[in-house]
C-alpha cells in the first residue's frame, strides 16, 4: 500500500537558520502531494500542496517540490522564525480518485528558538 | 475563512460506555472523513463518507464505530463500547470533492478522547 516516510524528528534550530524536512513516499498510483502543519493545541492546517511532478507548493515562505523521480517531497524554509515551532506532516493521496483518504508520514517537531 | 468545526474539544469517558463524536463540515463540502492520533503514532485514516453512505474504510473502522450526517449539517462518529485504546484525538476533514487532482482536505481542531 502507499506509504509516506519522514525524518526522523525533532528537530531544533535556531531563528534564521535554514530548514530542510525530507519526506519521501511509494504509492501505486499517481499522487497528490501535502504538507500540513499542527501548531501547539491546534489542529491540521494544509501549508502547502502539489498535484502533478515538478510542481512546486510553497506558502508563509515554505517550499516543496515533487520530485517523482526520487519520489519526494522535502520541505525547505530559508530562514525559519520561532513563530515556526510545530509538528509538521508529510502526506499523499491518490489524485485519481475523488475522497481518497490521506496517507500521513510519522510528523516531525520542529522546536525554533531566538 | 469557512472552517470545520468540531465538539467536544475534550471527552473523558469510562471503557465500555458509547460515545458521539461530531463535527459540523465546511457548508458546500461534498465528502467527509474521520481521522485518529495516538499519542506519539502517525495519523490513520478511519474512514470518508459521500452522499450519506461510506466510501472507504480503513481496517481499523471495525462495528464498534459507526458514522452518519443525521441533521444535513453535522457528522458524526460513534463508539459503542470504548476501549482503553481507542484513546486517541480524533480529526474531522472536509473536502469539496469537484475536482479530482487538486481535492484538498480540511481538517478540524480534533476532539481528544479519553478511555478511563
Amino acid at each position: 500500500g502507499d506509504s509516506v516516510t519522514q525524518m526522523e524528528g525533532p528537530v531544533t534550530l535556531s531563528e534564521e537558520a535554514f530548514l530542510t524536512i525530507n519526506c519521501t513516499y511509494t504509492a501505486t498510483g499517481y499522487p497528490s502531494l501535502f504538507w500540513y502543519v499542527q501548531y501547539p493545541g491546534e489542529g491540521l492546517q494544509l501549508l502547502l500542496k502539489a498535484t502533478k511532478a515538478d510542481d512546486k507548493g510553497s506558502n508563509k515562505g515554505f517550499e516543496a517540490t515533487y520530485r517523482k523521480e526520487t519520489t519526494s517531497f522535502h520541505l525547505e524554509k530559508g530562514s525559519v522564525q520561532v513563530s515556526d515551532s510545530a509538528v509538521y506532516f508529510c502526506a499523499l493521496s491518490d489524485a485519481s480518485v475523488l475522497g481518497s483518504r490521506l496517507t500521513f508520514g510519522e510528523g516531525t517537531q520542529l522546536t525554533v528558538n531566538p | 475563512e469557512p472552517e470545520v468545526t468540531q465538539t467536544p474539544s475534550h471527552q473523558v469517558t469510562q471503557m465500555g460506555q458509547e460515545v458521539i463524536l461530531r463535527c459540523v463540515p465546511i457548508s458546500n463540502h461534498l465528502y467527509f472523513y474521520w481521522y485518529r492520533q495516538i499519542l506519539g503514532q502517525k495519523v490513520e485514516f478511519l474512514v470518508s463518507f459521500y452522499n450519506n453512505e461510506i466510501s472507504e474504510k480503513s481496517e481499523i473502522f471495525d462495528d464498534q464505530f459507526s458514522v452518519e450526517r443525521p441533521d444535513g449539517s453535522n457528522f458524526t462518529l460513534k463508539i459503542r463500547s470504548t476501549k482503553l485504546e481507542d484513546s486517541a484525538m480524533y480529526f474531522c476533514a472536509t473536502s469539496s470533492g469537484r475536482a479530482v487532482g487538486t481535492d484538498t482536505q480540511y481538517f478540524g481542531p480534533g476532539t481528544r478522547l479519553t478511555v478511563l
